[in-house]
């Protein structure tokens, strides 16, 4: 099947610094990638949709200034965390849809996830 | 507001026997509804969708049935295995974004 990977997989920062992390689809173009949180024992909960080209769409409650997206290509992806805080220390997972093809469990492929801890 | 929910945070089942997951939603709308499992520290993998014309699908094990008057949707996964132990988590799209339940997490005893 195909491909999504994060990168890092497991991040420590201080406080108070920014972190990026990369999602990239592998082998297949992703117009739309989606990103995601998850606290422990919690929902996945959409942060934002990321789309080649223009602005993420961010979902109600979500800092956009805090939580950076780009997405400069059709296969790679970044959420900037600015400002660390330790409760921003959570579970960030990506999620690319191929493009050109509606919303489907053959479509939407997810990252392995990258944990984040702010200390 | 939780269009879609998952009201059991946990199950657990002897390895063997059949287990059950519930998913209740309140929007008539959709157009299908996903199943995705999830193993800690990993992203989530797709299992098995159904769309909204059919009540019923079936993948090997894993079988979604959908009654949509009640406006509910379960996954039973017979007979089940120690590898099945995952969150698994119901949803849906809205406007081409996947919108997730709360999870239920399934332990399949030995």
């Amino acid at each position: 099947g195909a491909v999504v990977s994060q990168h890092p997989s497991w991040v420590i920062c201080k406080s108070g610094t920014s972190v990026k992390i990369e999602c990239r689809s592998l082998d297949f173009q992703a117009t739309t990638m989606f990103w995601y949180r998850q606290f422990p024992k919690q929902s996945l909960m959409l942060m934002a949709t990321s789309n080649e080209g223009s602005k993420a769409t961010y979902e109600q409650g979500v800092e956009k200034d805090k939580f950076l997206i780009n997405h400069a290509s059709l296969t790679l992806s970044t959420l900037t965390v600015t400002s660390a805080h330790p409760e921003d220390s959570s579970f960030y997972i990506c999620s690319a849809r191929v493009s050109g093809q509606e919303v489907s469990g053959n479509t939407i492929y997810f990252g392995e996830g990258s944990w984040l801890t702010v200390v | 507001d939780q269009q879609v929910k998952q009201n059991s945070p946990s199950l657990s089942v002897q390895e063997g026997r059949i287990s059950i997951l519930n998913c209740d939603y309140t929007n008539s709308m959709f157009d299908y509804f996903l199943w995705y499992k999830k193993y800690p520290a990993e992203g989530p993998t797709f299992l098995i969708s159904i769309s909204s014309i059919k009540d019923k699908n079936e993948d090997g094990r894993f079988t979604v049935f959908l009654n949509k008057s009640a406006k509910h949707l379960s996954l039973h996964i017979v007979p089940s295995q120690p590898g099945d132990s995952a969150v698994y988590f119901c949803g849906y799209n809205q406007g081409g974004k996947l919108i997730f339940g709360q999870g239920t997490e399934l332990s399949v005893k030995p």
